[in-house]
């Protein structure tokens, strides 16, 4: 079973310019999650999909960062426009559960994007 | 929201001895608590999880034991080898993870 597919791996950009992220979750599962890892921190999670349809995003940045995850399958990750404290690891993630309770179910994650912000 | 505390931040053990990690929680309704690993360059991994109708779980060397009444949890690897050197994170979830700030683990050979 192939895994959570993330790219690019690494990204380096300045200040005040745009990023994307792809992810592409286990084939079947219905919960994608995005996390941001800081260096030295645990996983800090920023929003979460179930299908195509948002079911937390009360940690997203929304004046910079949006998401999407058009046809409940790969999602994208956008921030506009970067700053400094962005620097970190994206994380993207699945499950298969749809049902209530997701957030009891084994996530898998992504070998996630370093981005550094200059 | 959840809060999730974890101790030590690092642990360096000699091969062949224990690794312990204790991990409490803050929300009363949380009911699962995963453990992962994550080594240099990759994504977490899941090792072992638990959930709150379980005091105890074992696979092969690695146990995670469960105190509800305390919130807290623990992960215990035993006979530690050197591919068990990683960051380990401590989690815990009533509908969404939070993640222990993790402990740096290095076993010497």
């Amino acid at each position: 079973e192939a895994g959570v597919a993330q790219s690019p791996r690494y990204k380096i950009i300045e200040k005040r310019q745009s990023v994307a992220f792809w992810c592409n979750p286990i084939s079947g599962h219905a919960t994608l999650y995005w996390y941001q890892q800081i260096l030295g921190q645990g996983p800090k999670l920023l929003i979460q999909f179930q299908n195509n349809g948002v079911v937390d995003d009360s940690q997203l940045p929304k004046d910079r960062f949006s998401a999407e995850r058009l046809k409940g399958v790969d999602s994208t990750l956008k921030i506009q426009p970067a700053k400094l404290e962005d620097s970190a690891v994206y994380l993207c993630a699945s499950s298969f559960r749809p049902s209530a309770g997701v957030g009891t179910d084994t996530q898998y994650f992504g070998p996630g994007t370093r981005l550094t912000v200059l | 929201g959840e809060n999730v505390e974890q101790h030590p931040s690092t642990l360096s053990v000699q091969e062949g001895d224990s690794a312990v990690i204790k991990c409490t929680y803050s929300d009363s309704a949380s009911n699962y608590f995963p453990w992962y690993k994550q080594e240099l360059g990759k994504g977490p991994q899941l090792i072992i999880d638990i959930r709150s109708n379980v005091g105890e779980k074992k696979d092969q060397r690695i146990a995670v034991t469960l105190n509800k009444t305390a919130k807290h949890f623990s992960l215990h690897i035993t006979e530690t080898q050197p591919e068990d050197s990683a960051v380990y994170f401590c989690a815990a979830s009533d509908y969404k993870l939070s993640f222990g700030a993790g402990t740096t683990v290095t076993v010497r050979a």
